[in-house]
């Protein structure tokens, strides 16, 4: 069955400092990879995502995350954080054939100024 | 673009009673998808609506239902309320399918439901 472990639960940093949020899953095919964020009293909106190519990827508000087949992470990474970066951050999992995305329980970032 | 719109954001119950949540996608969407997030489980899939059928169902009692107008627009239903059924309940559209196949589910802020 499909996966996704987030093993961060809370990660405090300080604003300007490097970010990498850890996201492991376990799936037996090529999976289709997310990560949203979610603010207080908000709806979840997405970051970015992988489906295939460049296991690179960019998404909105400076972060990037990288697929990495051999250790099934896809780690979520931000050079400089910024205060209106806190918020909880979910990795996700789907794949072609299914119409649902296994979420991760997530990981509260929190920014110090 | 409006988003996606859900209706009511707050509600208060008690156990026994029903309760139906509304949600509104976005124009031309014409997948619904429901998740249930509490503090202790996290986003939990429900169940997934294309051109009113559903598709996909989450591992989830009968006591949760819900539909898909021709318009798009969905509702769901949680009969005989328990007070773990107290979470967030979000729905999210998407073009053509639930999240593995289109890529990109549009959230709504969700209806949060409380259970006395």
């Amino acid at each position: 069955a499909q996966s996704v472990t987030q093993p961060d639960i809370h990660i405090t940093v300080s604003e300007g400092a490097s970010l990498e949020l850890r996201c492991n899953y376990s799936y037996g095919a090529t999976p289709y990879l997310f990560w949203y964020v979610q603010s207080p009293g908000q709806g979840l909106q997405l970051l970015l995502k992988y489906f295939s190519g460049d296991t690179l990827v960019q998404g909105i508000k400076g972060f990037e995350a990288e697929f990495k087949r051999s250790q099934s992470s896809f780690n979520l990474r931000k050079p400089s954080v910024h205060w209106s970066d806190a918020a909880e951050y979910f990795c996700a999992v789907g794949t072609y054939n299914t119409d649902k995305l296994i979420f991760g329980t997530g990981t509260r970032l929190q920014v110090f100024p | 673009k409006a988003g996606v719109t859900q209706t009511p954001r707050y509600l208060i119950k008690t156990r026994g009673q029903q309760v139906t949540l509304s949600c509104s996608p976005i124009s031309g969407h014409r997948s619904v998808s429901w998740y249930q997030q509490t503090p202790g489980q996290g986003l939990q899939f429900l169940f997934e609506y294309f051109s009113e059928t559903q598709r996909n169902k989450g591992n989830f009692p009968g006591r949760f239902s819900g539909r898909q107008f021709s318009n798009s627009r969905s509702e769901m239903n949680v009969s005989t309320l328990e007070l773990g059924d107290s979470a967030l309940y979000l729905c999210a559209s998407s073009l053509d399918r639930g999240g593995g196949a289109s890529g990109e589910l549009f959230f709504g802020e969700g209806s949060r439901l409380t259970v006395l």
